[in-house]
């Protein structure tokens, strides 16, 4: 089957950089986004990665590895309004996106 | 530039009733419109997806259904809800095919059933 792996919830210092894993099981692949979703609001997109590196922008990087099946979210200097779900999907070989189920941020000041 | 809009943001119904929700998107032409339904603690699913009018597409079976009436509005539909439909339900839309580029989504409808 096909699978998405985040962890459910991570804490981090306001200030301070905090990373967010991606893991996927799919069959094949055709890109990776990253979106953020503050509660009770809409998904908006951040970042979408299909060829292997780190793609900068601004306080937020994306990082792809499609040999090891593996991505992870860095933000830099977090910010309190950085709070949010940050949600993985993937676009697999029949063009399906697939949803990972989310990681709760949660800023301390 | 482009704005998706739907509506009811919010709405609370019992079972059995039927459900309207809208969707539309302006300020481009010819969108991939979809919808997805949202539950706490698990990914977007997808329920429906459009690539034109009168073109809709079903990932899950269930009592929901859309219509595409026009380019630019979409909506989904239910004759009798059950009590597992409640969630939060997100329209969205994409210019590109295939799933691969940014999804543009609305502001969501909480709906609750009683």
């Amino acid at each position: 089957g096909q699978n998405i792996d985040q962890p459910t919830e991570m804490t981090a210092t306001e200030g301070a950089i905090v990373q967010i894993n991606c893991t996927y099981q799919t069959s094949g692949f055709n890109g990776l986004f990253w979106y953020q979703q503050h509660a009770g609001e809409a998904p908006t997109f951040l970042s979408y990665n299909v060829l292997d590196g780190l793609e900068e922008k601004g306080r937020f990087s994306s990082f792809l590895s499609r040999s090891k099946g593996y991505s992870y979210l860095l933000l830099k200097e977090l910010q309190m309004k950085d709070s949010a779900s940050y949600l993985c999907a993937v676009t697999d070989s029949n063009y399906q996106l697939i949803w990972g189920a989310g990681t709760k941020l949660i800023i301390k000041p | 530039s482009q704005t998706i809009h739907q509506w009811p943001a919010t709405l609370v119904q019992p079972v059995g009733s039927p459900l309207s929700l809208e969707c539309t998107v302006e300020g481009t032409s010819n969108p991939n419109l979809y919808w997805y339904r949202q539950a706490a603690g698990r990914g977007l699913q997808l329920l429906f997806y459009s690539v034109g009018i009168g073109q809709i597409s079903s990932e899950v079976p269930q009592n929901l259904s859309a219509s595409r009436p026009q380019d630019r509005q979409f909506i989904l539909s239910s004759k009798k809800l059950l009590l597992s439909d409640s969630g939060f339900y997100l329209c969205a839309w994409s210019r590109l095919a295939q799933n691969t580029g940014e999804l543009f989504f609305g502001e969501g409808s909480r709906l609750t059933v009683l």
